[in-house]
C-alpha cells in the first residue's frame, strides 16, 4: 500500500517557538493532504484540509494563523505550529489522498503518516 | 459522513475470533464501510473497506448486514499485536475526510 511519512516522530519544544511538521507521500502524489490532532484519550480530529497548490481549509476553531499548512508540492505538505503553548501539545496525523482514476472516493483507503508527538513545555 | 456507533471496549483473548460490531443505521446507498485501527502511539492504520458484499483480505474480514445497517469487522485469530482502537467509519463519494468516532479499545488477554 501507499506510504505516507511524517517527521519528526517527536519533538519537544519550548513555549513560544515554532514547531515544523513534515508530511509525505512517498509513492504516490497527494492532491489532498488532511491534517488531524489527537488527544489522550481522545480520537482524531480534523484540523484542516489542503489541496496542492492553494489555501489549506480549516475547520471550525482551529487557528488558521497559529497553525499554518503549506502544500507546494504535490508529496509534501508542511504544518507549522506558531509560538507553541503548553495547550498546543498533542499528537498530530497527517493522511493523504491521490487522485482518482476509476475509483470512487468512497471506494479509496486513505494513508496515515505515523503521527508526531509534540510536547510544549 | 454519516454517524457510526461502536462499543467502548471490547476484550478477547489470544488466538481466539473476535468480532467487533458497529451500527450505521442513517447509511446512505453510496457510502462504503470502511475501517481502520490505531495502534498505541501510530496513526491510523488502513483494514478493509466493503460497499454491500462481505469481504476478505489478509488481515480480517468484514461482514455487511443485508440491510447495510450494521456490520461486523472479524479477526479471525487475535494477537496480542491485535490491541488497537479500532474505527468504523463511513465514507461518501463526495465526503474529503475521515470523521472519526470514539472507535472501539480493543484488549487482547494472554
Amino acid at each position: 500500500g501507499a506510504v505516507v511519512s511524517q517527521h519528526p516522530s517527536w519533538v519537544i519544544c519550548k513555549s513560544g517557538t515554532s514547531v515544523k511538521i513534515e508530511c509525505r507521500s512517498l509513492d504516490f502524489q497527494a492532491t489532498t493532504m488532511f491534517w488531524y490532532r489527537q488527544f489522550p484519550k481522545q480520537s482524531l480530529m480534523l484540523m484542516a484540509t489542503s489541496n496542492e497548490g492553494s489555501k489549506a481549509t480549516y475547520e471550525q476553531g482551529v487557528e488558521k494563523d497559529k497553525f499554518l499548512i503549506n502544500h507546494a508540492s504535490l508529496t509534501l505538505s508542511t504544518l507549522t505550529v506558531t509560538s507553541a503553548h503548553p495547550e498546543d501539545s498533542s499528537f498530530y496525523i497527517c493522511s493523504a489522498r491521490g487522485g482518482f482514476s476509476g475509483w470512487s472516493i468512497g471506494n479509496t483507503e486513505a494513508f496515515f503518516g505515523q503521527g508526531t508527538r509534540l510536547t510544549v513545555v | 459522513d454519516a454517524k457510526t456507533t461502536q462499543p467502548n471496549s471490547m476484550e478477547s483473548n489470544e488466538e481466539e475470533p473476535v468480532h467487533l460490531p458497529c451500527n450505521h443505521s442513517t447509511i446512505s446507498g453510496t457510502d462504503y464501510i470502511h475501517w481502520y485501527r490505531q495502534l498505541p502511539s501510530q496513526g491510523p492504520e488502513y483494514v478493509i473497506h466493503g460497499l454491500t458484499s462481505n469481504v476478505n483480505n489478509r488481515m480480517a474480514s468484514l461482514a455487511i448486514a443485508e440491510d447495510r445497517k450494521s456490520s461486523t469487522l472479524i479477526l479471525h485469530r487475535a494477537t496480542l499485536r491485535d490491541a488497537a482502537v479500532y474505527y468504523c467509519i463511513l465514507r461518501t463519494n463526495y465526503g474529503q475526510n475521515f470523521v472519526f468516532g470514539p472507535g472501539t479499545r480493543l484488549s487482547v488477554l494472554p
